[in-house]
């Protein structure tokens, strides 16, 4: 079975300091997409970046860059300069392809940014 | 661009009734997913549909639920006699076929007494 780990249930950081948030994934397919997802309070999901396996750079959007090990299948979110906005629950997806493309949350970090 | 979005926001009812929630993705979308989110848990797929056709449907979707997406444009997700269990965030994502970004809508939040 397809499974997503994230091994921290919470984190805490410093405003102001980079914090890593761990995932790792468990697949025999050569051929997978990466996704991040910051859930607030408020319950909406939002999209922060993608990786696909293919792809020989890590993906960065603007603080957000994605930590990719592929041997280790690992893709992990670093959150640089962190602000108080940042606090919420992030889960890591992984899109295995195929003709849905459906994505495999993991259970999810709570990140809570202290002034 | 006017994002995903998904109605009622929040919905109450007594075990037992029938409820209907509706999608309606970003326009250029053809892909449509509903996922489902408990306490605490990441959410979980139910259904997908490319344009009208409902490709997948997960095990999670008993025989109670029922979606549809009519004109390849919204979609609704009924739940018939809805159990507590049926308690949870339902929430819908889109994205066009090559499209690696999902998004989702802010969700709709069921609560079975």
């Amino acid at each position: 079975a397809q499974k997503i780990t994230q091994t921290q249930p919470g984190m805490f950081v410093q405003e102001k300091e980079a914090v890593t948030l761990d995932c790792t994934y468990d697949t025999s397919d050569q051929s997978y997409g990466l996704f991040w997802y910051k859930q607030p309070s408020s319950g909406e999901m939002i999209f922060l970046i993608y990786q696909g396996s293919y792809d020989e750079q890590n993906a960065t959007e603007g603080r957000y860059s994605l930590n990719f090990q592929k041997a280790r299948k690992s893709a992990n979110l670093v959150i640089s300069a962190s602000q108080l906005g940042d606090s919420a629950m992030y889960f890591c997806a992984v899109n295995y392809g195929g003709a849905t493309n459906k994505l495999i949350f993991g259970t999810g970090t709570l990140l809570a940014v202290q002034p | 661009d006017t994002g995903v979005s998904q109605d009622p926001r929040h919905k109450i009812t007594k075990r037992g009734q029938n409820v209907t929630f509706r999608c309606d993705p970003i326009s250029e979308h053809n892909r449509l997913y509903w996922y489902r989110q408990t306490l605490g848990q990441g959410p979980e797929f139910l259904t997908y549909f490319q344009n009208e056709a409902q490709l997948e449907k997960s095990r999670l979707l008993s025989d109670r639920f029922s979606a549809e997406r009519p004109k390849g444009s919204f979609s609704t997700l009924e739940i018939q006699r809805t159990e507590q269990g049926d308690s949870a965030m339902y929430l819908c994502a889109s994205s066009t076929a090559g499209g690696q970004g999902k998004y989702f809508g802010p969700g709709t939040r069921l609560t079975v007494l």
